[in-house]
Formats: structure tokens, sequence, C-alpha cells
């Protein structure tokens, strides 16, 4: 089946430091990745949709210039999260979905937990 | 655009059954239905598309009411192996999926 692999599993930083968040589709193409954010008890909120050689679609309110993605090749995005503060700390989880599979199901990563202190 | 979910929560003793619903009030592209094990990562579990729908497990099933634009999952006899937070998402356009608030079930021996 399908699998995506997101690392690290964790990670805790300092205020002010940038962290890089991978998320790879390890045995399939996707021109499309997303990143998605959850809070404890809550459900998952989409930050953006990374699109493969193109700019990333962010959701409303989500801070362009602070969580930064690449999508650079059909098989690895990456989110940046810029100058993390402590209310950055948050679950950050991937998903993606085969291309040209519409009517599939998504395949997630195992999300990292942010840590900023 | 987030698909409205029912209930919060639900506590089953095994063997009993259970209903979750989603709603959405635009007209839906594909409804997709998630487990969430505490820590970790959501687990697909099936697909309902326009026109259509998709079985995943056998004692666990779904309905896409296109009319309504309604989704509900069932689970059957269920198991302890079943506890965990289940979410819906919801596409009104091929690869924009939101997820709803998500239902934690609970079951118990």
């Amino acid at each position: 089946g399908a699998v995506v692999s997101q690392h690290p599993s964790w990670v805790i930083c300092k205020s002010g430091t940038s962290v890089k968040i991978e998320c790879r589709s390890l045995d399939f193409q996707a021109t499309t990745m997303f990143w998605y954010r959850q809070f404890p008890k809550q459900s998952l909120m989409l930050m953006a949709t990374s699109n493969e050689g193109s700019k990333a679609t962010y959701e409303q309110g989500v801070e362009k210039d602070k969580f930064l993605i690449n999508h650079a090749s059909l098989t690895l995005s990456t989110l940046t999260v810029t100058s993390a503060h402590p209310e950055d700390s948050s679950f950050y989880i991937c998903s993606a979905r085969e291309r040209g599979q519409g009517g599939y199901g998504y395949t997630f990563g195992s999300g990292t937990r942010l840590t900023v202190v | 655009q987030q698909p409205v979910q029912s209930p919060q929560a639900v506590i089953l003793r095994e063997g009993e059954d259970a209903v979750i619903n989603c709603s959405s009030s635009k007209a839906l592209y594909s409804v997709h239905w998630y487990r969430q094990k505490h820590g970790e990562a959501p687990v697909f579990l099936m697909i309902l598309l326009k026109g259509g729908e998709q079985k995943g497990h056998e004692k666990i099933s779904a309905s896409f009411n296109e009319k309504k634009q309604q989704s509900s999952l069932y689970l059957t006899a269920s198991q302890l192996s079943y506890s965990g937070t289940y979410f819906c998402g919801t596409e009104y356009n091929n690869n924009d999926m939101r997820f709803g608030a998500g239902t934690r079930l609970t079951v118990k021996p």
C-alpha cells in the first residue's frame, strides 16, 4: 500500500529558530501534498496545499512567510516553520494521494510533534 | 467549508452498534472516513464518491446521501480495537479535503 514517510517524528527547538519537516511519498508520486495542524483533542486543520513545481496554496489565516512550503519533486514536500514561537507548538501532519487516484483515500505521514521552548 | 460531524463522543460496550454522521452545506465531490488513535496518524477507512459508495471493512460501512449532502458511518458489533477518534473528510473539488471536528469513540469490555 501507499506509504508516506514524515520526519522528524518530534522536535524540540528554541524560540526564534526555524524547523524543517519533510514529507515523502515512498512508493508513489504525488503532485499534491497537504499539510495539517492538529491541537490536542481537536480536528486536523488544513494549513496549505503543496503543489509540485509551483507555489503552495495557503488557507485563510495561515501566514505564508512563517510556514514555508516547498514541493521540489513528485515525492517530497517540506514545511519550514520559521522563527518558531511557543504558540507554534503543535502536531503537524502531511498527507498525499497518488497522482491520478482521485476517488481513493489519502495516506498520512506519522506526524511531527513540534515543541517550541 | 468544514463539515459538521456528530455526535462529539460515543461510549459503547463491546458488541454494540454506533452511527456517526457527517453533513455539509455544499455539494460534495467525495466523503472520506478516517480513524485516529491517540498520538498516531489518521488511517483511511473508506471513501464514498458522488453517485456511489465503497465499503472498506466488513463491520464498518458507510452511506452517502447526495441530496442531503450527508454521510453516515456505521460500526456494527463494535470491538475494543474500534476505539479512537473518527473523522469525516469532505472534498468539494478533487484534492481539497477538509475534516470534521471528530467523534471520540470509546468501546468498553
